[in-house]
């Protein structure tokens, strides 16, 4: 069984400070990993996914995400907050058939 | 055409009505998802359907009806709900291949069950 685990609900970050959201992942076969941002009442929108390759994968949005099989982690980090970059992101999991697992989320606020 | 869009993006109904929740998309997608989301949670998975074909179905009360009419299209026929079936109603699509593990999502439809 997959599972994922976002580490902390609330982030908070002044703007043009490191970006780190943490997401741990439980996978029996190698795993597919995705994360998500959602902006105020909008749907999903895709920033990155892992699925074979290169372990640092880079986003939209100037984010970017290193799979680490080892720690089973994949973090979502970015340099430089925006005070457009908040919003709830999450963390999901797949290993085919089309059942994301997603995280609890993490809300991103950023000061100003 | 990169999108997937949902009509209609707001919705309040009754218990007794019936209504439709529409989902399209033109990226050559072979697999479509109904999404139910409350306020501050993750999505969770309703239906999902590959090649037009229903291929899961989460235990979802009947008073929720999906449907494909064709490889482009997803409804999501609803009839008597509850008030706690209020929740943002968010579809997906999927690129065709064995895997088909990147979702793409639309903007969504917010329901209110009065």
């Amino acid at each position: 069984a997959q599972s994922v685990t976002q580490l902390g609900s609330h982030v908070s970050v002044s703007e043009g400070a490191l970006v780190l959201l943490r997401c741990n992942y439980s996978s029996s076969v190698p795993p597919y990993l995705f994360w998500y941002v959602q902006y105020p009442n909008q749907g999903l929108q895709l920033l990155l996914k892992y699925t074979t390759g290169a372990t640092l994968v880079k986003g939209i949005n100037g984010f970017e995400a290193e799979f680490k099989k080892s720690e089973t982690s994949f973090h979502l980090t970015k340099p430089s907050a925006h005070m457009s970059d908040a919003a709830e992101y999450f963390c999901a999991v797949t290993t085919g058939g089309g059942k994301l697992i997603f995280g609890q989320g993490t809300e991103l606020s950023v000061k100003p | 055409d990169t999108e997937v869009t949902q009509t209609p993006k707001h919705l309040v109904m009754g218990m007794t009505n019936k209504k439709s929740l529409k989902c399209e998309q033109h990226m050559g997608h072979r697999a479509m998802y109904w999404y139910k989301q409350k306020a501050k949670k993750p999505p969770e998975l309703m239906f999902v359907y590959s090649y037009e074909k229903l291929s899961i179905n989460e235990s979802v009360p009947s008073r929720f009806s999906p449907e494909c009419p064709n490889s482009s299209l997803l409804n999501l026929h609803l009839h008597a709900l509850q008030p706690e079936d209020s929740a943002l109603y968010l579809c997906a699509s999927s690129p065709p291949g064995q895997l088909q593990e990147t979702q793409y999502f639309g903007p969504g439809t917010r329901l209110l069950v009065l």
